[in-house]
């Protein structure tokens, strides 16, 4: 079965900087792979995925990610963050063989003035 | 276009009782999943429905059971509650077929067992 590591639980920064959330999965088979935005008391929201292709991925509201087969990595980026980013972010893996989402643990993004 | 909708948005019950959520699901989407993810977690799927039917579990008790309509609407049953399953519940749905279709996330139930 697929997973997949979200290193930071949590990942402080100030406005206008930028961020990269880690993300790394388990396995170099061929992979679907997607980010998460969670903001507070609400459900979840897709960001971006990565199905083939270009491994640079671009998503909405500024995100990025680079899907790295020789690191398994599948890193989140944003150059300059808001304070209206502050939310939990999910890095998720399509299970092999079934169409379900294997979720990291998530890392909260708190962003500050 | 009416996305993916749950009901009730909160809810609360005593260890040992039974509780039905409910999901919608998005228009022209005939297949739905539900996650539970408790607090400081990520998502852990449950179970997916399609043509009114389980077709994937995932490490769940017997005691989680689903229902899927003829209109794609979709029913979370938990009998038996324990404290443990305190938890927001995530239903999704997506259009069956092809390489990969994107799941549509609801709001979530946020269950308190007490």
């Amino acid at each position: 079965a697929q997973s997949v590591t979200q290193l930071d639980s949590q990942v402080p920064v100030f406005e206008e900087a930028p961020v990269e959330l880690r993300c790394n999965y388990s396995s170099s088979v061929s992979v679907y792979l997607f980010w998460y935005v969670q903001y507070p008391n609400q459900g979840l929201q897709l960001l971006l995925k990565y199905l083939s292709g270009s491994t640079l991925v671009k998503g909405i509201n500024g995100f990025e990610a680079e899907f790295n087969k020789s690191q398994t990595s599948f890193h989140l980026r944003k150059p300059s963050v808001h304070i209206s980013d502050t939310a939990e972010y999910f890095c998720a893996v399509k299970d092999t063989g079934f169409q379900k989402l294997v979720f990291g643990t998530g890392t909260r993004l708190l962003v500050s003035p | 276009e009416t996305g993916v909708t749950q009901s009730p948005t909160h809810l609360i019950k005593t260890r040992g009782q039974q509780v039905t959520l409910r999901c919608s699901s998005q228009s022209g989407h005939n297949t739905v999943s539900w996650y539970q993810q408790a607090l400081g977690q990520g998502p852990q799927f449950i179970f997916q429905y399609y043509r009114e039917e389980e077709n994937g579990r995932g490490n769940f008790p017997p005691r989680f059971s689903g229902l899927q309509f003829p209109n794609y609407s979709s029913e979370l049953n938990v009998n038996a509650l324990e404290l443990d399953d305190s938890a927001l519940y995530l239903c999704a749905s997506k259009a069956a077929g092809g390489t990969y279709n994107e799941q549509f996330f609801g709001p979530g139930t946020r269950l308190t067992v007490l």
